[in-house]
């Protein structure tokens, strides 16, 4: 399969934890980019690497959110001191052609 | 900036019935157009995405969408609303660095 895969599917953690989530892209895209998408709405730009390079961040991203590409390749969301409101899932897809192709996400809950 | 707004957060047809879904879009630079769809608990597949050239561009599943500058408009449709299409949409549009800004999303609702 050669899709966006993310790890895991699912993370349910207690408030104040730690997460890390996973995205590996497709193997020939430079481009990748994270979403945040919470119940009823549209995914909401979070992040996006070229190649290692991690070219913009939204003002969504605080300070407890950090994103890695260490190699270009696959890319790690972490989110440090986790609080109810972070909640949601979050997407990872990477670019060709301007045409994003999105995994399926990880769905993030915070007890 | 860009910008969506998607009129409409639910929609609902019945089966064989004409599907519309609109989308209205802000840019400030020749837009790149998308339309994505989400089934539950997965992630977003492309059904049509505009770029350049024609302005009526045709998907996946019998969707279709016309590029209306003069209206700042991508509107989806599907002439014969099927069983299956009822899932979310969301129109989107590509900015400067290929970072996407969503609508809010439309819900499909298909009556038998």
């Amino acid at each position: 399969d050669t899709g966006v895969s993310q790890n895991p599917r699912h993370k349910i953690t207690k408030r104040g934890q730690n997460v890390t989530f996973r995205c590996d892209p497709i193997s020939e895209h430079n481009r990748l980019y994270w979403y945040r998408q919470t119940l009823g709405q549209g995914p909401e730009f979070l992040t996006y690497f070229q190649n290692e390079a991690q070219l913009e961040k939204s003002r969504l991203l605080s300070d407890r959110f950090s994103a890695e590409r260490p190699k270009g390749s696959f890319s790690t969301l972490e989110i440090q001191r986790t609080e109810q409101g972070d909640s949601a899932m979050y997407l990872c897809a990477s670019t060709a052609n301007y045409e994003q192709y999105f995994g399926p996400g990880t769905r993030l809950t915070v007890t | 900036a860009q910008s969506v707004t998607q009129l409409g957060s639910h929609v609902s047809v019945s089966e064989g019935a004409l599907v519309l879904l609109r989308c209205n879009y802000s840019s400030s630079v020749p837009p790149y157009l998308f339309w994505y769809v989400q089934y539950p608990n997965q992630g977003l597949q492309l059904l049509l995405k505009y770029t350049t050239g024609a302005t009526l561009v045709k998907g996946i599943n019998g969707f279709e969408a016309e590029f209306k500058k003069s209206e700042t408009s991508f509107h989806l449709t599907k002439p014969s609303a099927h069983m299956s299409d009822a899932a979310e949409y969301f129109c989107a549009v590509s900015g400067p660095n290929n970072d996407m800004r969503f609508g809010a999303g439309t819900r499909l609702t298909v009556k038998p």
